[in-house]
């Protein structure tokens, strides 16, 4: 079956540096990639999608890259800032279509 | 975008219990999903709402334990049936367009 997997860590990193975090998968090709944000006790909201014919793709501060032969996304916040604390969810799309499995999620803090 | 309203936001229920949790969207679509959030957890996909049709459950996930109803192309159900310990956890409504997610703000049950 799929498997996503994200930094299992905790991600700690002072303002202003850039906060790169990881989604590996397996047995399975996905043909698009996305990033969501949650915050305790809300729901997740979408952030970024990238197709599998997409090396890279940014979005203001964010940056997200997607390697079908390592089967790897990075996901970049450049300038971070304490704001940017949160869990970031990873998510492939399953056929035939339109559902998403999402990986467990890596917590990211931004200390000032 | 789309704009989702959950109800209840949030239940204490007895063991052997059953609750509806009810998702209201602004607009018409097409795909709405049901997720469940187990605490520390990520999201799992329960199932998928079709109007008109019996939902389409995922592996794991059965009609008898999570019914759905799905009258028309803004509103879906979700019953959590004989509920246990085991059962609590965020139940996260969402629904699809043009790929990306667009979810509630969910539904936390607390089954004692």
């Amino acid at each position: 079956s799929q498997k996503i997997e994200q930094n299992s860590e905790a991600l700690n990193i002072q303002e202003g540096k850039t906060a790169t975090l990881t989604c590996n998968y397996t047995n399975y090709s996905p043909a698009y990639l996305q990033w969501y944000r949650q915050d305790p006790g809300r729901g997740p909201v979408f952030l970024l999608l990238i197709r599998e014919n997409e090396k890279e793709k940014r979005k203001e501060r964010l940056k997200v890259t997607f390697d079908t032969t390592l089967k790897q996304s990075l996901f970049h916040i450049t300038a971070s800032q304490p704001a940017d604390s949160a869990t970031y969810l990873c998510a492939l799309d399953l056929p035939p279509g339109g559902k998403l499995i999402f990986g467990q999620g890596t917590e990211l803090s931004v200390k000032p | 975008s789309a704009v989702i309203s959950q109800k209840p936001s949030r239940d204490i229920c007895q063991r052997g219990t059953s609750l509806t949790i009810q998702c209201q969207v602004d607009s018409q679509v097409t795909m709405m999903f049901w997720y469940r959030q187990q605490p520390g957890q990520s999201l799992t996909l329960i199932a998928t709402a079709n109007q008109g049709s019996e939902a389409t459950y995922e592996s794991g996930f059965v009609i008898d334990k999570f019914p759905i109803s799905r009258p028309n192309l803004t509103f879906s159900t979700l019953t959590v049936s004989n509920m246990s310990p085991e059962d609590s956890s965020i139940y996260l409504c969402s629904v699809a367009n043009t790929g990306e997610l667009f979810f509630g703000e969910g539904s936390r049950l607390t089954v004692l």
